[in-house]
């Protein structure tokens, strides 16, 4: 079975600080692509970021940017310079290659002013 | 462009009664998903249309759950005989339908089903 675990059911991060949310996940798959999502109180999912299974180049975007690791099948992401609006859920979503993501479990990020 | 939408935002309705939610995708995305989050059971996939092909059901719960993509595009959730398990929020999500699982999904704001 394909399962991703998230850890850390809560952080928090002083504005401005960094700090780096855990994901692991199992899989017997070699090509797949991975995504974190956020959940503010909205609802609304946000894309954060993609990363490609293939690509040994870990992804950045902005103040997002994620370790990948293949072989230990972890995928994190850190958030430098936290600001207030970072405040919500992430989801870690693994698309193993049959179009579904699979969800880990969230962790709440609270960012402290 | 527009981006996913869902109605209602909320629904409020009796224990028995069936529900209908509403998904709008982004124009020109070919892929639709539906999931469910809830309290006990986290953010599960319920069912995936692409295109012409048969659509993949294997995550709906029960023969009460069903869905239907009209004309490629707007899609509608149908709960018959609802009871209060199924209280949850339902996202729909669309992508441009590049499979092999390379697409990034794009969600809506979710409907928040309440059973009472």
């Amino acid at each position: 079975a394909q399962t991703v675990t998230q850890s850390q059911p809560e952080m928090s991060v002083q504005e401005a600080e960094t700090v780096t949310l855990s994901c692991t996940y199992d899989t017997s798959e070699s090509d797949y692509y991975l995504f974190w999502y956020k959940q503010p109180p909205s609802r609304q999912m946000i894309l954060v970021i993609r990363q490609e299974a293939y690509k040994q180049q870990n992804a950045t975007e902005n103040r997002f940017s994620v370790n990948f690791q293949k072989a230990a099948k972890s995928f994190s992401l850190k958030i430098s310079d936290s600001q207030l609006g970072d405040a919500a859920m992430y989801f870690c979503a693994p698309n193993f290659g049959n179009e579904k993501l699979t969800f880990g479990t969230g962790t709440r990020l609270t960012i402290i002013p | 462009g527009a981006g996913v939408s869902q109605s209602p935002s909320n629904k409020v309705t009796e224990k028995g009664k069936d529900v209908e939610l509403r998904c709008d995708p982004i124009s020109g995305h070919t892929a639709l998903y539906w999931y469910r989050q809830s309290l006990g059971q986290g953010l599960e996939f319920l069912i995936y249309f692409q295109g012409n092909s048969a659509p993949d059901k294997s995550g709906l719960p029960s023969d009460r759950f069903s869905a239907e993509r009209t004309g490629g595009s707007v899609s509608t959730l149908t709960i018959q005989r609802t009871q209060q398990e199924d209280s949850a929020v339902y996202l729909c999500a669309s992508s441009s339908g590049a499979g092999f699982g390379t697409d990034t999904q794009y969600f809506g704001p979710g409907t928040r089903l309440t059973v009472l």
